[in-house]
């Protein structure tokens, strides 16, 4: 199985600060096809995931271009500029290269 | 609006079984692959099982094949999700969530539904 693991934050930070929030994969996520299979999600207190990336960098539709990710084939970041109350949660990377799908353990983000 | 809607969760002793439902609405259901992700309390996300569009091919996470069986039905535009032999390490949110296409990230998730396995 492919292991995510997710970096920590040194929080809270401060509310108009920027955060980034480090992944790392066990394999590369990078396919032939030149995509690579990364995807990011928002979990709010209380609330559902929300999708916010996949492939890597693409944004979800209707999420905030204040949220941007990058990386390689097996590290990833999801860079948060002008962080907001709003962005308040645990923040989940997910590998859908193949299966089983994993997630990372998640990185909570509190705000100043 | 898509919505996703799951329902049958509850309280359940070890070794019973259960059957999830998740209605799904807003969108042209038979086109997109589900799947099932559960996430313990306190805990993250684990991806459970996903089933293809017509319900042929269908994907289970180690722990859990032989006892789960992720199933569709696209006339009724539901998901569901059959759990035997449940175990306390079952005991989870149980999400229904919609792949976005390509590949296997989540779109859309319903709101949760709450199993818990106890004596």
């Amino acid at each position: 199985d492919i292991v995510m693991t997710q970096g920590a934050l040194p929080n809270p930070v401060p509310s108009g600060e920027s955060a980034s929030i480090t992944c790392q994969s066990s394999k590369s996520l990078l396919h032939s096809n030149g995509k690579t299979y990364l995807n990011w999600y928002l979990q709010r207190p209380g609330q559902s995931p929300q999708f916010l990336i996949y492939w890597m960098s693409t944004r979800a539709s209707g999420v905030s271009d204040r949220f941007s990710g990058s990386g390689s084939g097996t590290d990833f970041t999801l860079k948060i500029s002008r962080v907001e109350a709003e962005d308040v949660g645990v923040y989940y990377c997910q590998q859908d290269l193949e299966f089983p799908l994993t997630f990372g353990s998640g990185t909570k983000l509190e705000i100043k | 609006e898509v919505q996703l809607v799951e329902s049958g969760g509850g309280l359940v002793q070890p070794g019973r079984s259960l059957k999830l439902s998740c209605a799904a609405s807003g969108f042209t259901y038979s086109n997109y692959v589900m799947a099932w992700v559960r996430q313990a309390p306190t805990k993250g996300l684990e991806w459970v099982a996903s089933i293809s569009t017509g319900g042929g091919n269908t994907y289970y996470r180690d722990s859990v094949k032989g006892r789960f069986t992720i199933s569709r039905d696209n006339a009724k535009n539901t998901l569901y999700l059959q759990i035997d032999s449940l175990r306390s390490e079952d005991t989870a949110t149980y999400y229904c969530a919609k792949d976005r296409d390509y590949g296997s990230s989540f779109d859309y998730w319903g709101q949760g539904v709450m199993v818990t396995v106890s004596s």
